[in-house]
């Protein structure tokens, strides 16, 4: 069963420490989307790419968030420095291409908390 | 900006009962309206698509409407067991994904 692997699951870290988190899509997924979900804010989107080039990063803080994919096979978010307003679930999700369909596959997420 | 609400935060109903959920949007025209289920600790998972030229889609027990007039998509769930409790979650998106953004969601209880 094809599905989107998400590494660390969990992370606990200090405010002002570097958070990298991975993302694995679905192979031959070419759209991956990192969303951030909090009880508060529920589901927000943080950045969106289309063929490995990023699209839309409008709802991340440009200041300590960068999202990349190094290549097809991985997409990294990462934060520096962390703070604890950053403690969310941290979600990633890939799409085949557009032209075939257009729903979503989450990955389980990855547990933020910044102490 | 675009903005998406889901009529509330938690709806009970009893078992065998059909569970009707709203979602409204604002300031966007989508070509897609998704609904997702969430479960706790999981990821949200697909469960319906419904393009902005058509106006009802079904799947098992499952029919979600779309009003392109009214900007709303109701969801519903029919002879609904404890087994349909869970979040459930409207998304819109626009021809290409861009903008694929998501209501807070509804928090669907189904007693026994």
């Amino acid at each position: 069963d094809a599905r989107v692997t998400q590494t660390p699951r969990h992370k606990v870290t200090e405010m002002g420490q570097e958070v990298t988190m991975r993302c694995q899509p679905i192979l031959g997924h070419n759209t991956v989307f990192w969303y951030r979900q909090t009880m508060m804010q529920g589901l927000e989107l943080l950045a969106y790419f289309r063929n490995r080039a990023p699209l839309d990063d409008s709802g991340m803080p440009k200041d300590r968030f960068s999202a990349e994919m190094p290549d097809a096979t991985l997409a990294t978010l990462k934060i520096q420095p962390s703070e604890p307003r950053d403690s969310a679930v941290y979600f990633c999700a890939s799409g085949p291409p557009i032209t075939t369909n257009e729903k979503l596959f989450f990955g389980s997420g990855t547990q933020l908390s910044v102490l | 900006s675009q903005k998406i609400e889901q009529n509330s935060e938690a709806l009970n109903i009893q078992e065998g009962k059909t569970a009707t959920l709203t979602c409204n949007y604002t300031n966007y025209s989508p070509a897609y309206l998704q609904w997702y289920r969430q479960d706790p600790g999981r990821g949200p998972v697909f469960l319906l698509l419904i393009r902005e030229n058509e106006k009802e889609k079904r799947k098992e027990r499952l029919k979600v409407t779309f009003d392109t007039t009214l900007k709303q998509s109701l969801f519903h769930i029919t002879a609904s067991q404890p087994a349909d409790s869970a979040t459930y979650l409207c998304a819109i998106s626009g021809d290409y994904g861009q903008n694929f953004v998501f209501g807070p969601g509804t928090r669907l209880s189904v007693l026994p």
